[in-house]
């Protein structure tokens, strides 16, 4: 199956700071990634949706200017949670499709936590 | 209502039994389904992905589905321990990747 990495796997950080999260396909272009945020003990929550080089599309409630991405490349996507606050503590994965795919494949999530 | 229908469970089945996990839907646009994987602290593996109503198999893995009924399910024959995990069911409008609609997930547990 498709392969897609995320960078980092967990990460902590001070109140107020920005946090930048990768998200990778390994072996295939990926034209459309997906972001998600999960909280414990509930199902996956679509954030946004990107397209290699336009601008993503947020579902309703996420504020894009708190949450950027980047999708610059057909193998790269970035999210940015900026001016985080600890109720964006959460698991963040992403996901992409593309190519021969027929599907969204998962990468494996980042903790953050925020303090 | 929810667009996608799962009990969250928690289902607790012995080793070597056989699982049933079920997902009903209401919308009858949808055409493609998938079953997800998740181990605690992990994202989401692909376990299954079908278009057609009927059965797919896959090693220990069966999914069905019955667009008829708006119903899916999938079956784990000879559940193993590392079975455990949270099942969730997965469903869009057209293929190649496009939105998907979960379920809330089902947690499975597996013990010896």
């Amino acid at each position: 199956g498709a392969v897609v990495s995320q960078h980092p796997s967990w990460v902590i950080c001070k109140s107020g700071t920005s946090v930048k999260i990768e998200c990778r396909s390994l072996d295939f272009q990926a034209t459309t990634m997906f972001w998600y945020r999960q909280f414990p003990k509930q199902s996956l929550m679509l954030m946004a949706t990107s397209n290699e080089g336009s601008k993503a599309t947020y579902e309703q409630g996420v504020e894009k200017d708190k949450f950027l991405i980047n999708h610059a490349s057909l193998t790269l996507s970035t999210l940015t949670v900026t001016s985080a606050h600890p109720e964006d503590s959460s698991f963040y994965i992403c996901s992409a499709s593309g190519g021969q795919t027929d599907t969204q494949y998962f990468g494996p999530g980042t903790r953050l936590t925020v303090l | 209502q929810k667009e996608v229908e799962q009990d969250p469970g928690p289902l607790s089945v012995p080793e070597g039994a056989i699982v049933s996990l079920n997902c009903t839907y209401s919308n009858s646009a949808f055409q493609y389904f998938m079953w997800y994987r998740q181990y605690s602290r992990k994202g989401p593996e692909l376990l299954m992905y079908t278009y057609s109503s009927g059965n797919k198999e896959d090693g220990r893995f069966t999914a069905q589905v019955d667009k008829s009924s708006k119903y899916i399910s999938l079956f784990i024959r000879d559940s193993q321990p590392s079975d455990s995990a949270t099942y969730l069911c997965a469903m869009s409008f057209t293929g190649g990747g496009n939105k998907l609609t979960f379920g809330t997930g089902t947690q499975l547990k597996v013990e010896l």
